[in-house]
């Protein structure tokens, strides 16, 4: 069975623009989760999805908004890029909210 | 805020036992311990998680303390591929943050040869 698929891996944006994110999980799995990593703050929750519904939402400003398509593929959108934004992105997808969650690759976007 | 506790980092040879500890002392009776970990490099993985008894799966085993405010993941026999940061988390089932992976900062494993 394929893993979770990220893309891109790699992203160079500039300050003020906006990114999407690309995230594909396992089949069958119907959950996704997004997190943020940085060396200061750690591996830091976004929200998850299921089943095209938002079902937890983490403590980021509103330039970070998701969604997630019938085939349970997710997509992240951070608007107005800060530097502070610089980070690894990790989603995650699993068959349901409480079951073990499986990783992707991340998508580590860079900000200048 | 993690709820978790767990010493910055950890040696261990390799093929000897590791035990990392994790302390959780306003563990809820709804919590489940679960553990991760990341390797270089990589997204983190799942290890195992446990409610009230001791685990056993084919990566590792958890031990939970009698009054859950603690638990130990025990590798039996490290290898140079268990090199990693080790995260102990408390995943709740009800309130507005059930479900969700709450990662604190932590164990970085070390394994040498």
């Amino acid at each position: 069975k394929a893993g979770v698929t990220q893309t891109p891996r790699y992203l160079i944006k500039t300050r003020g623009q906006q990114v999407t994110l690309s995230c594909s999980p396992i089949s069958g799995h119907r959950s996704v989760s997004w997190y943020q990593q940085t060396p200061g703050q750690g591996l830091q929750f976004l929200f998850e999805y299921f089943s095209e519904t938002q079902r937890n939402k983490g403590n980021f400003p509103g330039r970070f908004s998701g969604r997630q398509f019938s085939n349970s593929r997710s997509e992240m959108n951070v608007s107005t890029l800060e530097l502070g934004d610089s980070a690894l992105y990790l989603c995650a997808s699993s068959p349901g909210t409480f079951y073990e969650q499986y990783f992707g690759p991340g998508t580590r976007l860079t900000v200048t | 805020d993690a709820k978790t506790t767990q010493p910055n980092s950890m040696e261990s040879n390799e093929e000897e036992p590791v035990h990392l500890p994790c302390n959780h002392s306003t563990i809820s009776g709804t919590d489940y311990i679960h553990w991760y970990r990341q390797l270089p490099s990589q997204g983190p993985e799942y290890v195992i998680h446990g409610l009230t008894s001791n685990v056993n799966n084919r990566m590792a085993s958890l031990a939970i303390a009698e009054d859950r405010k603690s638990s130990t993941l025990i590798l039996h026999r490290a290898t140079l591929r268990d090199a990693a940061v080790y995260y102990c988390i408390l995943r709740t089932n009800y309130g507005g943050s059930q479900g969700n992976l709450i990662f604190g900062k932590g164990t970085k494993l070390s394994v040498k040869p």
